[in-house]
């Protein structure tokens, strides 16, 4: 699996957007790019995938650069809820496992 | 939604006690982990299972075994518990290639 490089923390005012980049230079083509988080104290929550083209949900947005080196996860209008550790994964499809780096603790202050 | 629920939140278990972990999941997913969770270390898988009765080592195995009886459950057993086991526990299922959903954990304290 490729490794990956995330800011250690980043702070978001509320109702703000929160942008969180990570770094994955040595992604291989058939590597897709995953995000996940954790709230204090419970487990790991899926929030998105994608390979090549952006990608939205409810939850938010993924933005893959075109050489697929970078990405950023943004969440539109963050709450205090989304205070959280973001993990971005990346790795092949299938039925591989997870790999969590350190990620990013994101700190949503009123 | 899926539901991945864990035998306890917390547990406190002696040296060298048996222990038994529980996960059960709601969703008919074919496939189920075990990871535990260090601070510092990350999340590292314990084993996996892709069917019942099936099952296969993940990178830190050495002191624990798996039992999948059924498929919407997936044991972990800690066969004589050592202090260097105290540590968040979490269940993980998923049907497909992608997303794995996670229990809540469970903290174990070995004393």
């Amino acid at each position: 699996d490729a490794k990956t490089t995330q800011p250690p923390s980043m702070d978001c005012a509320e109702g703000r957007a929160a942008n969180l980049p990570c770094n994955h230079s040595t992604i291989s083509g058939n590597e897709y790019v995953y995000w996940y988080r954790q709230i204090h104290s419970q487990g790991p929550q899926y929030i998105i995938h994608g390979l090549k083209n952006n990608e939205t949900n409810e939850m938010a947005s993924l933005i893959i650069t075109e050489d697929r080196k970078s990405s950023t996860l943004i969440l539109p209008h963050a709450t205090l809820r989304d205070t959280a550790v973001y993990y971005c994964i990346v790795r092949a499809s299938g039925y591989s496992t997870l790999t969590f780096g350190k990620g990013t603790m994101l700190l949503v202050s009123p | 939604d899926v539901k991945v629920t864990q035998s306890s939140r917390y547990l406190v278990k002696r040296t060298g006690e048996k222990v038994f972990l529980e996960c059960v999941q709601d969703m008919d997913h074919e496939n189920m982990f075990w990871y535990r969770q260090d601070p510092g270390l990350g999340l590292r898988l314990i084993y996996f299972s892709y069917d019942v009765k099936m099952k296969e080592k993940g990178d830190i195995p050495e002191g624990y075994s798996v039992s999948r009886e059924k498929k919407e459950r997936f044991s972990l057993i800690l066969e004589s518990a050592s202090t260097n086991q105290t540590s968040m526990y979490l269940c993980a299922s998923s049907s497909g290639a992608h997303e794995q959903y996670f229990g809540p954990g469970t903290r174990l304290t070995v004393t």
